[in-house]
């Protein structure tokens, strides 16, 4: 079975705040990404957060940490119609280069 | 500026018949990784290089291979694709050091006739 677990599925109205949520294995020293991909794209990082961290805000994006149920989610404020896309969710363990991905979350931004 | 830059965006072949897919990077980054991605699924790992240093994943196909001439480019070469290897194949890179975010190029979609 997968080590990230997501979500499969949100759907938001345009204007309103998205919350996409992950949970991630048991490690001591772990760095947790969220990505975006849009139809027929590549993944685009968004932003990531370090598991000794809380909380990171960038701009309209708010990642939140609970450590202790190994808890991630990714608030997206004031959705638009170009947020329409997968988020992954994906994580490093500290002495490796391999991403883990959750299976994805496909969000769906209706007006 | 595109950073990772994969060519073709859309490829097609027959089956058996090998083909190669190009990245390259303008980053300057020590590890470059391949991916291969199945509709509605996440990118699964195939191998990557870190520097000329070549990691396979245990459970890549020997159909898979990879070479990094140098430090801009990498290929993906399969020899005798199969109908299960249309995908969506995706490059990505990331700087020395463990825990690196990796940044990925736009794919290119292989088909199989």
């Amino acid at each position: 079975g997968e080590d990230v677990e997501q979500s499969l599925f949100l759907s938001v109205r345009e204007g309103d705040s998205s919350v996409i949520n992950c949970t991630y294995t048991d490690s001591s020293s772990t760095y947790l990404y969220w990505y975006k991909q849009e139809p027929g794209a590549g993944l685009q990082l968004l932003t990531y957060i370090f598991s000794n961290m809380d909380m990171k805000q960038d701009q309209r994006l708010t990642v939140l940490l609970n450590k202790k149920d190994k808890h991630l989610s990714l608030r997206i404020a004031d959705t638009q119609t170009g947020d329409s896309a997968i988020y992954f969710c994906a994580e490093i363990h500290d002495n490796d280069y391999k991403l883990s991905f959750g299976a994805g979350t496909t969000v769906t931004v209706r007006a | 500026d595109a950073m990772v830059i994969q060519n073709p965006r859309y490829q097609v072949t027959q089956f058996g018949k090998p083909v190669t897919l190009s990245c390259s990077q303008t980053l300057n980054h020590n590890v470059m990784y391949w991916y291969q991605q199945k509709s509605s699924q996440a990118p699964k790992l195939l191998f990557h290089y870190y520097d000329k240093d070549f990691n396979n994943e245990a459970d890549t196909p020997d159909n898979f291979q990879s070479r990094r001439p140098n430090t801009s480019f990498c290929f993906l070469d399969i020899r005798s694709p199969g109908l299960g290897d249309a995908a969506m194949y995706l490059c990505a890179t990331s700087s020395k050091g463990l825990r690196q975010p990796q940044h990925f190029g736009d794919g290119t979609r292989l088909s199989i006739l």
